[in-house]
């Protein structure tokens, strides 16, 4: 049971450029998130969405869009990477939005 | 004041301590409450929901108390193994927010 999957798992960006981390989950849950996690920080919500269809912005959405492809699936984009946004991205699904939820292994993520 | 606070200790125990924890959280409407753990470089993973009567797995023991809004996580016997970083986590859905994260606590157990 493959739970949460991340792809990939690291990556290194030129500032400028654009990419698309992906997420997929096989627990038929209907709620999805995109965390960021910095040394100090701790983990912080970037966006969500409730279920299929449904968005909203958590507490640091600028410089980054999302979009629920389907029940399972949720990709968060980088139009304009800044080396602000490196960091550790974890996404994470639970069955309703008040559940606890499942972290897939994360994505390392440096903007130089 | 920020939603979810925690003391970032590091903690430090001999194997065998008990250690407890403490978090507080600002919205008196959140609904729902969980202990996380978080090995180094790890994602987080649930160690344990919080319920109102206070819940109990194995040596771990969870407590909440909504009138002076902060929960609990107690560690008896403690393991070398159970060292990492303990996340305290919120939800409130009526607030219009997800999942929130308190900063973690640092437990490092030694022999």
């Amino acid at each position: 049971n493959a739970g949460v999957t991340q792809t990939p798992k690291f990556q290194v960006l030129k500032t400028g450029q654009s990419m698309t981390l992906q997420c997929a989950q096989d627990m038929n849950h209907n709620s999805m998130y995109w965390y960021r996690q910095d040394p100090g920080m701790g983990l912080r919500l970037i966006y969500y969405s409730a279920s299929e269809g449904t968005t909203d912005k958590g507490e640091v959405p600028n410089g980054y869009n999302v979009s629920r492809l389907n029940k399972r699936e949720f990709s968060l984009r980088l139009e304009s990477a800044a080396p602000s946004q490196t960091s550790v991205y974890f996404c994470a699904s639970s069955g309703t939005i008040n559940t606890e939820a499942f972290f897939g292994q994360g994505t390392r993520l440096t903007v130089v | 004041r920020k939603e979810v606070e925690q003391d970032p200790g590091p903690f430090n125990v001999p194997e065998g301590a008990t250690v407890a924890f403490n978090c507080t959280y600002s919205n008196s409407a959140s609904q729902s409450f969980f202990w996380y753990r978080q090995d180094c470089r790890k994602e987080p993973k649930l160690l344990m929901s919080v319920y109102s009567s206070g819940n109990e797995d194995g040596r771990f023991t969870a407590q909440l108390n909504r009138a002076s809004q902060y929960i609990s996580l107690l560690i008896r016997d403690s393991k070398l193994s159970d060292s990492a970083t303990y996340l305290c986590v919120v939800n409130n859905l009526q607030a219009g927010t997800a999942l929130i994260f308190g900063k973690g606590t640092t437990l490092s157990v030694s022999s």
